[in-house]
């Protein structure tokens, strides 16, 4: 089974400040990791993925992630904060086997302070 | 990119009556859609996956005789909720899936927000 924990429900940064969300995988196969946003009564966008290869990803809106597998983890960074980042960060996790569906975390909400 | 509709985008309807949501991909085929459900603040939770030409697999606790699901096409998937009731009132959302050789990705619609009256 797989699972993901996000850790923070909330952060709030400054404007400008660097931007660090917490994301810890469980899987007992090569995981797929994926970094979700979701603006307010809106889907979910796809910011970055990590699938195979190079372990540092880089996103959309400046954001990256680095698998690293030794602390099973996937950290979703900005160096820079914007106001328009203020939303709800989902991080999820699947494989390449099959129909197999995303499992999400909890989300952490990001606040972003003029 | 991979564009994934739903509509509609918003229903209100009294108890008792049943719902239909439409999933649409619009510019690729999709073989397998998956079904969430969000609760205000709270993550996604899924409720089936929707294989073109076949029945519905739900995740345990989803009565699927409530949450009808049918995939008809290689770009369309209805949810349709029967005989709502308030507890039914949620965000819905859907996902369509790219093949496998483009990294198992899913591409999500805007959401459906129901409300049960």
């Amino acid at each position: 089974a797989q699972s993901v924990t996000q850790l923070g429900s909330h952060v709030s940064v400054s404007e400008g400040a660097l931007v660090l969300l917490r994301c810890n995988y469980s899987s007992s196969v090569p995981p797929y990791l994926f970094w979700y946003v979701q603006y307010p009564n809106q889907g979910l966008q796809l910011l970055l993925k990590y699938t195979t290869g190079a372990t540092l990803v880089k996103g959309i809106n400046g954001f990256e992630a680095e698998f690293k597998k030794s602390e099973t983890s996937f950290h979703l960074t900005k160096p820079s904060a914007h106001m328009s980042d203020a939303a709800e960060y989902f991080c999820a996790v699947t494989r390449n086997s099959g129909n197999t569906p995303l499992v999400f975390g909890k989300g952490t909400r990001l606040s972003v302070i003029a | 990119g991979a564009v994934v509709s739903q509509h509609p985008s918003r229903v209100i309807c009294k108890s008792g009556t049943s719902v239909k949501i439409e999933c649409r991909s619009l510019d690729f085929q999709a073989t397998t859609m998956f079904w969430y459900r969000q609760f205000p603040k709270q993550s996604l939770m899924l409720m089936a996956t929707s294989n073109e030409g076949s029945k519905a697999t739900y995740e345990q606790g989803v009565e699927k005789d409530k949450f009808l699901i049918n995939h008809a096409s290689l770009t369309l998937s209805t949810l349709t909720v029967t005989s709502a009731h308030p507890e039914d009132s949620s965000f819905y959302i859907c996902s369509a899936r790219v093949l496998a050789g483009a990294g198992n990705e899913q591409f999500f619609g805007p959401g459906t927000r129901l409300t049960v009256l």
